[in-house]
This record gives structure tokens, C-alpha cells and sequence, in this order.
């Protein structure tokens, strides 16, 4: 089962920042918080990932609480584009599998 | 670089009919993922191969499924005796090993199985 939860929607007008949170109450020490999204008819396609420190990519910035316990996902200037479903993922770094589990996601939607 | 391909792109297929579907990974990738994905649901694994062998396998995967990977390379799942529920995309991800830094799984576009 996946251990995130995300709300099920969001809207974001084009060019404002979108910000997607995701709570992981349950993360333990030594798992990560993976992002991934998937745009309609594609597979999904990674985006970013931390441990406790906040990271920022070409893709994104990921903030992640103190406690851990929570942490958001922000694209700084929404283009129409980045309308997709995004899912929030908590994994051992060092998996044995590298299986993903994915949990249903957000679907932003970019408003023009 | 290629990404990872998968054919068909589309598959539509009578019940009780069987199905294969192929997969090709990036060249050096030796870690391959199968993934199914139904309409308004994330994916969720079905199984795993490091280079030839198998080494997971989901309790989805039914005993009608089967998937190989015969030369570490391309990875083919078969379906047998379809039903209309194994109505799905079905997504292949590889990954190479020891799992870089940043990326992880690269994903193929899918292929979507329509069973009538």
C-alpha cells in the first residue's frame, strides 16, 4: 500500500507557482521522498527526490518538513505543459527491488 | 538515447484470446519493471528482472501472466486466456545498477490492452 496521501486535485493558473503537498507520517529514517508524474498517454517520467534537506532540479523544488513528515513539491512557473498527474513516493534509498509503489497522485491542472 | 520503447502501443484483443507484449529497455540497464496501470489509478508493480533472472514477482501476476527476459535484453509478458479485466496499460521501466545518483526508473510509453 502506499504509505503517501495526496489530495486527489488541483488547479494552477499558467505562469504562477504550483505547489503539491504530500504527507508521509508513517516515513522512516532511512526513506526517501521520490516525485514522479505522468502526463495523459505517457509513462511516468521521475522529477526529483530528498531525504530531509530541501532539493531543487531544472524540473522542481521539493521542500520537506522538519519532522519529515510531510513535504511539497513546487514548479515555479506552471506552464500548460506541466498539466499531469504527480505522485509522491516514500522508498528506501538502497532498495533491494526498486520497485516503485505508487498511491493515486494529484492531477494538476494548468489553467491558461 | 533511445528511451525505453514498448509494442504495441495498442493492443485489442477478444477474451480468452492470448497477448504478448514487448519491452525494450535502455541498452546498459540491467534492472526491467513491469507495471500495470487501470483508468484513474496509479501504476503498480507486477514483477522485476536483473538481467535474465526474475526476482519478484507481484501476487497480481496471476498464473495466466507470464514474462521473460531471456538474454538480459528486450522482456516480453504474455497474457493468457484474457479477461475483460486484465483491461489495463501496461507499463515497462528499466534502471541501471547500482541506482544513480538522480534518476531512477525510465519509463516507456505503454501499452494499453483493451479486452472485449
Amino acid at each position: 500500500d502506499a504509505k503517501t496521501t495526496q489530495p486527489t486535485s488541483m488547479d494552477c493558473a499558467e505562469g504562477r507557482a504550483a505547489n503539491l503537498p504530500c504527507n508521509h507520517s508513517t516515513i522512516s529514517g532511512n526513506e526517501y521522498v521520490y516525485w514522479y508524474r505522468q502526463i495523459h498517454s505517457q509513462g511516468p517520467q521521475y522529477i526529483i527526490h530528498g531525504l530531509k534537506n530541501n532539493e531543487t532540479n531544472e524540473m522542481a523544488s521539493l521542500i520537506i518538513t522538519e519532522d519529515r513528515k510531510s513535504s511539497t513539491l513546487i514548479l515555479p512557473h506552471a506552464t500548460l505543459r506541466d498539466t499531469a498527474v504527480y505522485y509522491c513516493i516514500v522508498r528506501p534509498r538502497e532498495s533491494n527491488t526498486g520497485k516503485l509503489i505508487f498511491g493515486q497522485g494529484t492531477t494538476l491542472q494548468v489553467k491558461p | 538515447d533511445t528511451g525505453v520503447s514498448q509494442n504495441p502501443r495498442h493492443k485489442i484483443t477478444k477474451r480468452g484470446q492470448n497477448v504478448t507484449f514487448r519491452c525494450d529497455p535502455i541498452s546498459e540497464h540491467n534492472r526491467l519493471y513491469w507495471y500495470r496501470q487501470t483508468l484513474g489509478q496509479g501504476p503498480e508493480f507486477l514483477t522485476y528482472f536483473q538481467n535474465e533472472a526474475q526476482l519478484e514477482k507481484s501476487r497480481l501476476l496471476s498464473d495466466r501472466f507470464s514474462a521473460e527476459r531471456p538474454k538480459g535484453s528486450f522482456s516480453t509478458l504474455e497474457i493468457q486466456r484474457t479477461e475483460q479485466g486484465d483491461s489495463a496499460m501496461y507499463l515497462c521501466a528499466s534502471s541501471p545498477i547500482p541506482l544513480s545518483a538522480g534518476i531512477e526508473q525510465y519509463f516507456g510509453p505503454g501499452t494499453r490492452l483493451t479486452v472485449t
